[in-house]
């Protein structure tokens, strides 16, 4: 079975500043890892994902991700956020096939601050 | 990204009632559907994984005669709230894929209220 644990619930961030959203996992077997955002009352949007290969992930939105194998991490980043950027911030993994159920982890508020 | 609808995107109902949501892949094939429910504030909870044209599989703790999901075809999933009450208030969200496919796509969800 596989775990998701966001280490942080809130992030409040001044704009313009860099940010990390911290994303650890856990599971028996290799996984597929994934960033999401949401906006009040939408549905998820998809940042980026690691599937396989390189290591370094970019996203849309100027995010990137960075998975390490031996911390088992997947932390998000992005150098220099906006007040759009404020939303819900989901991790979550799956088993590295198609079609397989995602398993959250409890979110990540970030605020951008003006 | 391919495109998931779902309908309606906001309903209240009265307590004892049933409810159905409609989950929609516009541009796809979608052989798997997912249904998951999330709480104020909460993260997302798998509810159910349906494939088309067979029976759904429901998580531990999810009854399934109370939540009723069909996936008659390959572009719609249904989920049923029988016998609503108010703690069946949430936000349902649907997402959809197929085996050639390494994500899911989200609908926009849907807000349940019983009053």
């Amino acid at each position: 079975a596989q775990s998701v644990t966001q280490l942080d619930s809130q992030v409040p961030v001044f704009e313009e500043a860099p940010v990390e959203l911290r994303c650890n996992y856990s599971s028996s077997v290799s996984v597929y890892l994934f960033w999401y955002v949401q906006y009040p009352n939408q549905g998820l949007q998809l940042l980026l994902k690691y599937l396989s290969g390189s290591t370094l992930v970019k996203g849309i939105n100027g995010f990137e991700a960075e998975f390490n194998k031996s911390q088992t991490s997947f932390h998000l980043r992005k150098p220099s956020v906006h007040i759009s950027d404020t939303a819900e911030y989901f991790c979550a993994v799956s088993r590295p096939q198609g079609a397989q159920k995602l398993v959250f982890g409890q979110g990540t508020r970030l605020t951008i601050n003006p | 990204g391919a495109v998931v609808s779902q309908h309606p995107s906001w309903v209240i109902c009265k307590s004892g009632t049933s409810v159905k949501i409609e989950c929609r892949s516009l541009d796809f094939q979608a052989t798997t559907m997912f249904w998951y429910r999330q709480f104020p504030k909460q993260s997302l909870m798998l509810m159910a994984t349906s494939n088309e044209g067979s029976k759904a599989t429901y998580e531990q703790g999810v009854e399934k005669d109370k939540f009723l999901i069909n996936h008659a075809s390959l572009t719609l999933s249904t989920l049923t709230v029988t016998s609503a009450h108010p703690e069946d208030s949430s936000f349902y969200i649907c997402s959809a894929s197929n085996s050639g496919i390494d994500e899911q796509y989200f609908g926009p969800g849907t807000r349940l209220t019983v009053t």
